[in-house]
């Protein structure tokens, strides 16, 4: 049963324009988020992180947005670059304040900038 | 700083075999992780070493897999005999006291 779930496995989006990646979660308890992105044969790659505690977190041209009580968390990517496209994976924490720091992703939103 | 390093990058066995993946973490980091993604899945949770000790071990999949982190430096991570669903990326990654994950690269096993 998953518990993080990135429902548009592709997602394909003009240069320039908005990139908007969905992730919706089941689990309640999750109190960090964070997104990963991925280049074929290499290892995911720490994006940005939001805590349970805010709504809004925002890196450069990326921005993540948690949504608690639709349990939906999306990233937005502006503008969106060519060399943006990769995977990218959703990733939540339980406890995120303990020594485990166990991570629960999602299956991935493969996202392609066209020039 | 060098970062996690994963080898092999590609092994190929056959069901029956065994196969050791390794990983060395970035240095000084105590905490080391192994995860997994099978073709098409999510990447999962395997374990979790802090130092030499298993701290949670409880995604490992079944009795065949069989983890070590001697001395608390590198780890192994052992399948032993090999099936044909065992197949996918396994990937570790390390942390220190606090901060975020840093993944190597992936040992992508096929089992033939």
């Amino acid at each position: 049963d998953q518990q993080v779930k990135q429902n548009s496995p592709s997602l394909s989006v003009q240069e320039g324009r908005i990139s908007i990646l969905n992730c919706d979660y089941t689990n309640s308890m999750f109190d960090y988020f964070l997104w990963y992105k991925k280049y074929p044969a290499e290892g995911p790659t720490f994006l940005i992180s939001i805590s349970s505690i805010k709504d809004k977190n925002e890196d450069g041209r990326f921005t993540v947005f948690l949504n608690k009580s639709a349990k939906h968390l999306s990233l937005h990517i502006v503008p969106s670059q060519p060399g943006d496209s990769a995977v990218y994976f959703c990733a939540a924490i339980l406890n995120s304040g303990g020594s485990n720091y166990k991570l629960t992703f999602g299956k991935g939103t493969l996202l392609t900038v066209n020039p | 700083e060098a970062g996690v390093t994963q080898f092999p990058s590609h092994s190929v066995i056959e069901k029956g075999q065994t196969v050791t993946l390794r990983c060395d973490p970035i240095s000084g980091h105590d905490n080391l992780y192994w995860y997994r993604r099978v073709m098409g899945k999510e990447i999962k949770f395997l374990l979790h070493f802090v130092k030499e000790s298993k701290q949670d071990e409880s995604g490992m999949p079944n009795n065949r897999f069989l983890a070590e982190r001697t001395g608390g430096t590198y780890s192994t991570l052992k399948v032993q005999p090999a099936e044909l669903e065992d197949s996918g990326v396994y990937f570790c990654a390390s942390r220190g006291g606090t901060g975020e994950l840093f993944f190597g690269e992936g040992s992508r096993l096929t089992v033939l």
